[in-house]
């Protein structure tokens, strides 16, 4: 079964912490995204990467960053966090090349930034 | 820029009823999802929609594509609470890894 693991479901954080986003896939998948959820937003693309160490921005980047060493993993970082940031956090991973692009997604991280 | 819009954003209905929930996009496409999400849950995949006329049907949900109107529609069918949830379109361009998702439809089925 097709699984996207996001490693936590609830975080808090303060103003100015760095904050670390993990996603892990095991379906071999090459691309992963990470998006953030808002109420009347809809998803929105922060960034995507299409194999390890390659990276494209999406529609909202500015205020993260991402890292991809190994294919499985998808990192998002918020190298300092501001409230404005406080959202739902989704990873997903698809399969390339294009084929049917379903999307798989993880269950979603609510980050709160105080 | 690819611009995905549903209609209506927030629809409540009683159980037995029939509605329809619209998907438009701003760019030629002719890939179209349907995704749900219930409350604190993630997104799951109900439909793919890959050319002009692309009907798809699960039980009373039904999906249809029409490319040259760009848009897409899900049809509720006698409407039981069990579908309730949150149902996202989503549209990706030709040659593009990625897709764009419309701002959801929040829909809420009462007995």
């Amino acid at each position: 079964d097709v699984k996207v693991t996001q490693s936590s479901r609830y975080l808090v954080k303060r103003t100015g912490e760095k904050v670390f986003l993990e996603c892990v896939q095991d379906m071999d998948h090459e691309n992963m995204f990470w998006y953030r959820q808002d109420p009347g937003l809809g998803l929105r693309l922060i960034y995507f990467s299409y194999d390890v160490k390659m990276k494209e921005k999406g529609d909202i980047p500015e205020g993260y960053s991402v890292s991809r060493e190994k294919k499985e993993r998808f990192s998002l970082i918020l190298e300092s966090a501001s409230t404005n940031q406080t959202s739902m956090y989704l990873c997903a991973s698809s399969l390339a090349p294009r084929a049917k692009n379903i999307q798989y997604f993880g269950a979603g991280t609510r980050l709160s930034v105080l | 820029e690819l611009k995905v819009e549903q209609n209506p954003l927030f629809l409540s209905m009683q159980e037995g009823k029939n509605y329809t929930i619209y998907c438009n996009y701003s760019t030629t496409s002719d890939r179209l999802y349907w995704y749900r999400q219930d409350p604190g849950k993630s997104l799951e995949s109900l439909f793919v929609l890959l050319s002009n006329g692309a009907v798809k049907q699960e039980g009373r949900l039904m999906a249809s594509l029409d490319t040259k109107a760009r848009l897409s529609t899900l049809h509720i069918t006698a409407a039981v609470h069990d579908l309730s949830a949150t149902y996202f379109c989503a549209v990706d361009l030709e040659g593009a890894q990625k897709l764009v998702f419309g701002q959801g439809t929040r829909l809420t089925i009462n007995p």
